[in-house]
């Protein structure tokens, strides 16, 4: 089965420093994976998505991300950290299977202080 | 912790049918709730907004008459895809936030596959 862990329930990170926020997962198959950014109460926000290719992907606002299939982690990463980047952060899963659930983890809040 | 639950997990219908998802929050009340649609190897998509008690916020590029949501009561929000067709085939969510505990937090329902024949 599915799922998906963030073992932080939340990050504290000063302006200007480099932020991580960690997400690993469980699929037996090979893995869609994807960030998402929730502001006060809006909807989510879709940062970046590994299907393939390049282990590092970039995404928006200068976010990144890494898959590691041997630590089978998709950590997301800014080498800056802004205060406007305090938000909530999603990490989700989606199996190559055909199938279409989408497992989310339960979330990470982030800290930026000025 | 808190559950979100979304019915029905899969559904299977024929063109020109409507068909009703049903959002609901067991143990928290939700005042607001989210409508997401996704499709294969793509990111979530925001539909709409679900205010209870008031007219949705439907994103662009979003029918409203299409996809009809009625958010009646702080535990229910449910989505009517209207004559639905093949193109409406997807992969449903809904999220919704709960308030009052100090920390605002999402929680998501475990997705609605709609598939129209």
């Amino acid at each position: 089965a599915q799922s998906v862990a963030q073992p932080e329930d939340q990050v504290n990170v000063a302006e200007g420093n480099p932020l991580t926020v960690k997400c690993t997962y469980s699929v037996s198959g090979n893995p869609y994976l994807f960030w998402y950014v929730q502001y006060p109460n809006r909807g989510l926000q879709f940062l970046l998505k590994y299907i393939t290719g390049d282990n590092l992907v970039k995404g928006s606002y200068g976010f990144e991300a890494e898959f590691n299939k041997s630590q089978t982690s998709f950590h997301l990463k800014k080498p800056s950290a802004l205060v406007s980047d305090s938000a909530l952060y999603f990490c989700a899963v989606r199996e190559d299977t055909g199938g279409f659930k989408t497992i989310f983890g339960a979330g990470t809040r982030l800290f930026v202080k000025a | 912790g808190a559950v979100v639950s979304q019915h029905p997990s899969r559904v299977i219908c024929k063109s020109g049918t409507s068909v009703k998802i049903e959002c609901r929050s067991l143990d928290f009340q939700a005042t607001t709730m989210f409508w997401y649609r996704q499709f294969p190897k793509q990111s979530l998509m925001l539909m709409a907004t679900s205010n209870e008690g008031s007219k949705a916020t439907y994103e662009q590029g979003v029918e409203k008459d299409k996809f009809l949501i009625n958010h009646a009561s702080l535990t229910l929000s449910t989505l009517t895809v209207t004559s639905a067709h093949p193109e409406d085939s997807s992969f449903y969510i809904c999220s919704a936030i709960q308030t009052g505990t100090g920390q605002e937090k999402l929680f998501f329902g475990s997705g609605t596959q709609l598939s129209v024949l």
